[in-house]
């Protein structure tokens, strides 16, 4: 079967780091997304990966291991903006996007 | 800058009433999709168009139809709307191509049914 995990929710503390992990199991690869979904709003790309590394934009930076099936986003520099859902999601062989449950990031001041 | 409009925001229905969900996008994309999303389980693929007067079946099909009669626009129908089809209703669009492609969505329709 396809699995995607991530945890359901985090809370964190303005100014610090977060990592939030997706693990993956699917039918092929060919690539993993990261999107922001902020309460009552559409989900917005923030990063994809198709190769094993680190990809960094500004505070936020997505980290993809194909052989472990692993993935994390790092959030650095927490704002109260960054209260939202991330969602993690999978390109498998089908061509059909997986995604996660999404974890919810709550920041406090 | 709207690029994915869904025409409702909210919407509350019978069981057995028809329901139609419309998504428009001013970005020339060929493909569409509606998804759902629940909690605990994230967005589920309802079905998806790679052109205009075609359509595909998602993951979760079952209790729902599709019309795509021009290019922009992508409707979500239910002919019997039921009590489990009470969610939030996605609509994206993403350009034509191999590969991973980025989604742009729209703000979402969260339907209850009564």
């Amino acid at each position: 079967g396809q699995n995607i995990d991530q945890p359901t929710e985090m809370t964190a503390t303005e100014g610090a780091i977060v990592q939030i992990n997706c693990t993956y199991q699917t039918s092929g690869f060919n690539g993993l997304f990261w999107y922001q979904q902020h309460a009552g709003e559409a989900p917005t790309f923030l990063s994809y990966n198709v190769l094993d590394g680190l990809e960094e934009k500004g505070r936020f930076s997505s980290f993809l291991s194909r052989s472990k099936g692993y993935s994390y986003l790092l959030l650095k520099e927490l704002q109260m903006k960054d209260s939202a859902s991330y969602l993690c999601a999978v390109y498998p062989s089908t061509g059909k996007l997986i995604f996660g449950q999404g974890t919810t990031l709550q920041v406090k001041p | 800058d709207v690029k994915v409009t869904q025409s409702s925001r909210y919407l509350v229905k019978r069981t057995g009433e028809k329901v139609f969900l419309e998504c428009v996008q001013d970005m020339d994309h060929e493909n569409m999709f509606w998804y759902r999303q629940d909690p605990g389980l994230g967005l589920r693929l309802i079905y998806f168009s790679y052109d205009v007067k075609m359509k595909e079946k998602g993951d979760i099909p079952e209790g729902y139809s599709v019309s795509r009669e021009k290019k922009e626009r992508f409707s979500l129908i239910l002919e019997s709307a039921s009590t489990n089809q009470t969610s939030m209703y996605l609509c994206a669009s993403t350009e034509r191509g191999t590969g991973a492609n980025v989604l742009t969505f729209g703000a979402g329709s969260r339907l209850t049914v009564l």
